[in-house]
C-alpha cells in the first residue's frame, strides 16, 4: 500500500523551530518529486515547498523562504521540513504529498499535481 | 505570482443534480490545472489533472474542462459522498511552484 505518514508536529513558541518528517512506503520514493502543503485552521490549502527526486532542486512559497528548508533522505524513504523562526501564521496542518508521475509515449513525466497525501501533522505556534 | 480564484464560495445543490464549479487564473496556466476534493478531517484527494484527465479511480461523473485562464469542474449527478470542499491548483513548470484556489464548498440543498 502506498502510504505517507507525517510526524513531528506540536506546540512551539513564536521564533522557535520544529522539524517535520514524512515516512514513505509502498512506492519507489527516490523516483518522485515531493511536496509539503499546509492548511491553517478553517482555511484553504497552501503549497509550501517541493523537492526534486535527487534533492538538486527545491522551491518555496515566498512566505517561508529563508525560514523553512525542505530536504529528503532517499536511503531512508523520508522527507523533511525544517521550520525556523516560526510565526503564528505558520499554525496549520502540514501535509506531505507525492507529485504525480505519468508515462506518455514511453516517456515518464513528473507533473506538478499531488496524487498521494499523508494524513497530516499539526503545528501550533503560540506563546 | 499566479492567483487562482474559485467561484462560487459556496454552492448548494440537491442530490442527483449537476454541479458546476469555476476556477479562474490571473494569467494563462495552459492546461496545468488540477482539482481536488477534501472532506472534513481528511487529506485532499486528486480528482482531475491536466484540466480534464480523471485521476485513477475517480468516477466518470467528475469531469474537467477549460484551458488558459478559465476552468470548470462538473459533477454530473451528485451523490451524497460528493458534498465536500473542492480546490483547483495550478503549477508552473519553472520555477516549479504551485498555487491553490481558495476553495468552493459544495453543500446539500
Amino acid at each position: 500500500e502506498v502510504q505517507l505518514v507525517e510526524s513531528g508536529g506540536g506546540l512551539v513558541q513564536p521564533g522557535g523551530s520544529l522539524r517535520l518528517s514524512c515516512a514513505a512506503s509502498g512506492f519507489t520514493f527516490s523516483s518522485y518529486w515531493m511536496s509539503w502543503v499546509r492548511q491553517a485552521p478553517g482555511k484553504g490549502l497552501e503549497w509550501v515547498a517541493n523537492i526534486k527526486q535527487d534533492g538538486s532542486e527545491k522551491y518555496y512559497v515566498d512566505s517561508v523562504k529563508g525560514r523553512f528548508t525542505i530536504s529528503r533522505d532517499n536511503a531512508k524513504n523520508s522527507l523533511y521540513l525544517q521550520m525556523n523562526s516560526l510565526r503564528a501564521e505558520d499554525t496549520a496542518v502540514y501535509y506531505c504529498a507525492r507529485e504525480l508521475m505519468i508515462t506518455f509515449g514511453g516517456v515518464i513525466t513528473a507533473l506538478g499535481y499531488m496524487d498521494v497525501w499523508g494524513k497530516g501533522t499539526t503545528v501550533t505556534v503560540s506563546s | 505570482e499566479i492567483v487562482m480564484t474559485q467561484s462560487p464560495a459556496t454552492l448548494s445543490v440537491s442530490p442527483g443534480e449537476r454541479a458546476t464549479l469555476s476556477c479562474r487564473a490571473s494569467q494563462s496556466v495552459s492546461s496545468n490545472l488540477a482539482w481536488y476534493q477534501q472532506k472534513p478531517g481528511q487529506a485532499p484527494r486528486l480528482l482531475i489533472y491536466g484540466a480534464s484527465t480523471r485521476a485513477t479511480g475517480i468516477p466518470a461523473r467528475f469531469s474537467g474542462s477549460g484551458s488558459g485562464t478559465e476552468f470548470t469542474l462538473t459533477i454530473s449527478s451528485l451523490q451524497s459522498e460528493d458534498f465536500a470542499v473542492y480546490y483547483c491548483q495550478q503549477y508552473n513548470n519553472w520555477p516549479r511552484m504551485y498555487t491553490f484556489g481558495q476553495g468552493t464548498k459544495l453543500e446539500i440543498k
